[in-house]
């Protein structure tokens, strides 16, 4: 079983949607999750993160952490086609390692 | 603050070449870790440094290696190159807190191509 799972898509939405993001691990001992956007040919770039449970908002986005179901989601409010990217959940495996889901790539549609 | 820079941005090699790849960090970093980015396998760990010493290692074979210079500033080398290495490699870094890394900063990447 892999430490991360993330659902690769491809996600279509049309501008203005709520999208929703979502990744499982395996691990109940992982404090750290994060969530990273790539977008083609770059490196990915630090969203947000999160430690434990509960949620954290920046802007129009929400990142969220369940660990009774060890389930992690990150909301989009209001989508725009510049939110088109590929987004990658992670959370910190050993100590700085850190251990990335598959990416989810999403596309927003004018 | 001048984020993470990676140089070269591309590269191609020939099997059986080596090659080095350098990381400079966000100053005042003193973390440096190395991940390979492929399509089949996504974003894998491959090592960490921390004041000149690795810190922690991934699962891939010895022809990978690395270093951190006195003022964080990284090197990877890779040699005997195989097709499989054909990657987008990234240096992140990080200001640790104890032994988290949580928050890390990626550069744009050196995208390696074996032949």
């Amino acid at each position: 079983q892999k430490e991360v799972e993330q659902d690769p898509g491809p996600l279509s939405v049309p501008e203005g949607a709520i999208v929703s993001l979502n990744c499982t691990y395996s691990n109940s001992a992982f404090q750290y999750f994060m969530w990273y956007r790539q977008y083609s040919r770059k490196g990915p770039e630090l969203l947000m993160y999160t430690y434990s449970s509960g949620n954290k908002e920046d802007g129009r986005f929400t990142a969220q952490v369940d660990k009774s179901s060890k389930y992690i989601s990150l909301f989009i409010r209001d989508s725009q086609p510049s939110d088109s990217a590929t987004y990658l959940c992670a959370t910190e495996t050993s100590g700085s390692r850190l251990t990335f889901g598959e990416g989810t790539q999403l596309t927003v549609n004018p | 603050k001048a984020g993470v820079t990676q140089t070269p941005r591309y590269l191609i090699k020939t099997r059986g070449q080596q090659v080095t790849l350098s990381c400079s960090p966000i100053s005042g970093h003193r973390s440096v870790s190395w991940y390979q980015q492929t399509p089949g396998q996504g974003l894998q760990f491959l090592f960490e440094y921390f004041s000149e010493t690795q810190r922690n290692k991934g699962n891939f074979p010895g022809r990978f290696s690395g270093r951190q210079f006195s003022n964080s500033r990284s090197e990877m080398n890779v040699s005997t190159l195989e097709l499989g290495d054909s990657a987008l490699y990234l240096c992140a870094s990080s200001s640790p807190k104890g032994a988290s890394s949580y928050e890390q900063y990626f550069g744009p990447g050196t995208r390696l191509t074996v032949t």
